[in-house]
């Protein structure tokens, strides 16, 4: 069946260094994809998003990489944050369909 | 401007009674999710509304229904509660419903205990 995983469910990295989170989609026909970030007790806050006629697209410290190929797309995290530590999410969606969210992969961040 | 907003913020029931759920979107946003995030789990997928119609609906049973009313406001109504229906419910709008690249803004959730 049609599925968004992820391939690490934690990750721990230190302060300062570059965290990579990693998401396998099996759907070829989604077009659109979305990085999600829920800390705890909060609704999930988006981060960044990327069409698939893109394979890049950078934002504030953050970076994601889409590559089509193998149905991949990784978030990077540039000079981590105690401020990053959170759940994200991927999520994928197709035209006049909902998102479609991965378990999700918890970012812990030692100071 | 104001994000989206739920209400209650915990809820707590026995099984086999009804509970109801609402939504606010953001001010101009016409559609609106609903999605369950079960203790350790992702997003699941309930149902979303735009312009009052709903147009799409993830793989939960009938007891699980709702409504959006004329001001884009939304209603989740769980009937028969069961103990797996314990979970945070989380509400998100968009500004324009099935089309790619329209971000979804969650609230904060409604933490639905069932005992």
């Amino acid at each position: 069946g049609e599925s968004v995983g992820l391939h690490l469910p934690t990750l721990s990295v230190q302060e300062g260094d570059n965290s990579i989170i990693n998401c396998a989609y099996s759907n070829s026909a989604s077009d659109y994809f979305i990085w999600y970030k829920q800390e705890s007790g909060k609704g999930p806050q988006f981060i960044i998003d990327i069409r698939s006629n893109m394979d890049k697209r950078q934002g504030q410290r953050v970076t994601v990489l889409l590559n089509k190929t193998v149905k991949h797309l990784s978030l990077q995290i540039a000079a981590t944050q105690p401020g990053d530590s959170a759940v994200y999410f991927c999520a994928e969606k197709r035209r006049n369909t909902p998102l479609v969210f991965g378990k999700g992969t918890r970012l812990s961040v030692i100071a | 401007e104001a994000g989206v907003t739920q209400s209650p913020t915990h809820l707590i029931k026995t099984r086999g009674q009804q509970a109801t759920l609402r939504c606010s979107p953001i001010s101009g946003h016409t559609s609106v999710y609903w999605y369950q995030q079960a203790l350790g789990l992702g997003l699941q997928f309930l149902l979303w509304y735009d312009e009052g119609e709903e147009r799409n609906r993830g793989n939960f049973p009938p007891r699980f229904s709702g409504r959006q009313f004329p001001n884009y406001s939304s209603e989740l109504n769980v009937n028969a509660l069961e103990l797996e229906d314990s979970a945070l419910y989380l509400c998100a709008s968009s500004a324009r419903g099935g089309l790619g690249g329209n971000e979804q803004y969650f609230g904060p959730g409604t933490r639905l205990t069932v005992t």
